[in-house]
């Protein structure tokens, strides 16, 4: 999982509970990224940044803040948590975009249920 | 909101056949593809890209991109068992500064 740690990797919440999940990179990359991945909707773009204390929102970004205040962690905080946001939630890294050699590599996600 | 297309599957193929996944993208100026491939309750895995017209090859695995159409696809030659998993096809957007993912195609290879 090209040197990408997800925590926790397994939670389970109940609604209205606020709620953090962690990315830690040890590829000194500067942009990353948080999805959630439902069935039928493939991944879905929560918030990204390309940089420390950069940050902008992506498609899926209501009910979700982020942070980063150091290169390796980007942490994602869902405020108070809703059934809705239920899903699996994968963070990736980028060392580059624009240009054409923009790939990601994802980490191992973590699975949260919130009931 | 700019879209990729795929077919979600699943599609069955018999192994040592050639599997054939197939992906539309709207934006055209999109200027990066990816595949990724991705074992259930597992992330996604870059297994190919491509960023001109034509064929690029990388052992079993054959990305086809055609802009001019909006298409590009993923061959898999010599299908083995391994190979069941669902394939997300992406594309960048035209800021190259996000990718997009399609909702991916469930690939089954059948002895």
């Amino acid at each position: 999982d090209a040197g990408i740690t997800q925590s926790p990797r397994h939670k389970v919440t109940e609604t209205g509970t606020p709620v953090t999940l962690r990315c830690h990179q040890t590829e000194n990359h500067r942009y990353m990224y948080w999805y959630r991945q439902d069935p039928g909707h493939g991944l879905r773009l929560i918030h990204y940044s390309y940089g420390v204390k950069d940050t902008d929102k992506g498609e899926v970004s209501d009910g979700y803040s982020v942070s980063r205040s150091k290169t390796e962690d980007f942490l994602l905080t869902l405020e108070s948590a809703t059934s809705s946001q239920t899903s699996v939630y994968f963070c990736a890294i980028s060392d580059r975009v624009g240009g054409l050699k923009n790939e990601q590599y994802f980490g191992p996600g973590t699975r949260l249920t919130v009931t | 909101q700019k879209e990729v297309e795929q077919n979600s599957g699943p599609l069955s193929v018999p192994e040592g056949a050639i599997a054939s996944l197939n992906c539309t993208y709207s934006d055209r100026g999109s200027q990066s593809f990816f595949w990724y491939r991705q074992y259930s309750g597992k992330s996604p895995e870059l297994i190919m890209f491509i960023y001109s017209n034509g064929d690029k090859e990388d052992g079993r695995f054959t990305a086809q991109l055609n802009k001019a159409s909006q298409y590009v696809s993923l061959l898999i030659r010599d299908s083995q068992p391994s190979d069941s998993a669902t394939y997300l096809c992406a594309v960048t957007d035209s800021s190259a500064s996000k990718i997009i993912f399609g909702s991916g195609t469930r690939l089954s290879i059948r002895p």
